[in-house]
């Protein structure tokens, strides 16, 4: 089955705008969940989604903000962004259960200049 | 706040030998998971363990979840060069959140 889908796989941008990145999870997934990856902090967990409400939610600022449509896709947004925004954005799909296996995709790469 | 410590942050060996990662915290986990990833990917599930002493194996991987479930190691035998990459182990308490250890990063050299 096709895996997990990340969009952009590259985005640059500056101070101050903001940014949309798309997950597209496993067919049959209900749950997603947006994870950043830096060097310095490594993978810190964002927020989770399933069925289209936000289930869980990491300690993030309110400019970090995500969504899930019907078709369990989802979309994280990121306003006035920052240089410190600057990482790897990883969204996992899974079916949602208390013990799961999470599928990753291959990440977005953020640079905010 | 509930923390994963890995140890070591950085190791370097040579193609057949043995080595043990490390994943500490002071909190207690209802399962946790031990991911690879390689550079340009996302990281892959490699195993989840959820009962306090399990041992599971994965051809020259060995995993061991701590009695207390607040510790788990990951012991590799005769490290092949393919084994290089990023080692996380990840953490849930049962509330569909996982935390994510600080990371090892294996080199195995030919």
């Amino acid at each position: 089955k096709a895996g997990v889908t990340q969009t952009p796989r590259y985005l640059i941008k500056t101070r101050g705008q903001q940014v949309t990145l798309s997950c597209s999870p496993i067919s049959g997934h209900r749950s997603v969940s947006w994870y950043q990856q830096t060097p310095g902090q490594g993978l810190q967990f964002l927020f989770e989604y399933f069925s289209e409400t936000q289930r869980n939610k990491g300690n993030f600022p309110g400019r970090f903000s995500g969504r899930q449509f019907s078709n369990s896709r989802s979309e994280m947004n990121v306003s006035t962004l920052e240089l410190g925004d600057s990482a790897l954005y990883l969204c996992a799909s899974s079916l949602g259960l208390v013990i799961d296996t999470q599928y990753f995709g291959p990440g977005t790469r953020l640079t905010v200049l | 706040t509930q923390l994963l410590e890995q140890s070591p942050q950085f190791l370097s060996i040579q193609e057949g030998e043995n080595l043990t990662v490390y994943c500490n915290s002071s909190s207690v986990f209802s399962s946790l998971q031990w991911y690879r990833q390689e550079p340009g990917e996302g990281p892959v599930l490699l195993v989840t363990v959820v009962t306090g002493g399990e041992v599971k194996k994965l051809k020259r991987l060995t995993f061991q979840f701590g009695d207390a479930r607040k510790d788990s190691s990951l012991h590799i035998t005769a490290a092949q060069p393919g084994d290089t990459g990023l080692y996380l182990c990840a953490g849930s308490s049962g509330t569909y959140k996982y935390i994510f250890g600080t990371g090892t990063r294996l080199k195995v050299l030919a």
